[in-house]
């Protein structure tokens, strides 16, 4: 089954600039959806459709997704921003949903 | 506003099984597939099984294939989960979302979530 790759845990200070990735073979040819999982609560969309952004979501999130690794950007991150990520796709062949281990997110 | 409750988690001895529910509300339930996604404590996110808007199709991860059946009830804006032969393995957090579409062979967003029930196999 198609298997998508993310770091472990990712580091920022407030202000600056986060990058999550999502790796997985031909990535760019598949749409990425982003959850994000403070900790005790249940997931909540924050990226669909590889850069699309639901209601609610503040724009300092944004997506993207191209080759072999998509990417969720957070930009001036907050203390509120920590939380886990998730990044998941639809696998065709299958029609099984596939999500990637997850990065958690901490603010310096 | 969409809400979705999960129930019927708990204890339960391994080969053991167990029926979880998930009752939507805020949303024609009808319109869109449904999903259970399971986590284990401290561990991250599965996807177990999906079914679209009929319950004409439906799709599971290997892992609970042959033992657990999803199925839903339009008329009761509700989803369930029959799970059987029960193992350690399927301790977790068991929460049901909501599609953005109506079939499961669609790349759609699971755009709303409920809290999760636990299911614990242990003897």
């Amino acid at each position: 089954s198609y298997v998508l790759t993310q770091p472990p845990s990712v580091s920022v200070a407030p202000g600056e600039t986060a990058r999550i990735i999502c790796g997985g073979d031909n990535i760019g040819r598949r749409i990425v959806h982003w959850y994000q999982q403070t900790p005790g609560q249940a997931p909540v969309l924050v990226i669909s459709y590889d850069t699309d952004r639901p209601s609610g979501i503040p724009e300092r999130f944004s997506g993207s997704n191209s080759g072999n690794t998509a990417t969720l950007t957070i930009s001036r991150v907050e203390a509120g921003d920590e939380a886990d990520y998730y990044c998941q796709v639809w696998e065709s062949d299958t029609d099984l949903r596939v999500f990637g281990g997850g990065t958690k997110l901490t603010v310096l | 506003e969409v809400q979705l409750v999960e129930s019927g988690g708990g204890l339960v001895q391994p080969g053991r099984s167990l029926r979880l529910s998930c009752a939507g509300s805020g949303f024609k339930f009808d319109d869109y597939a449904m999903h259970w996604v399971r986590q284990v404590p401290g561990k991250g996110l599965e996807w177990i099984s999906g079914i679209n808007w009929n319950s004409v199709s439906r799709v599971y991860v290997d892992s609970v294939k042959g033992r657990f059946i999803i199925s839903r009830d339009n008329a009761k804006n509700s989803l369930y989960l029959q799970m059987s032969n029960l193992t350690s393995e399927d301790t977790a957090l068991y929460y049901c979302a909501k599609d953005s579409s109506g079939g499961v062979a669609a790349s759609g967003t699971l755009d709303s979530w409920g809290q999760g029930t636990l299911v614990t196999v242990s003897s």
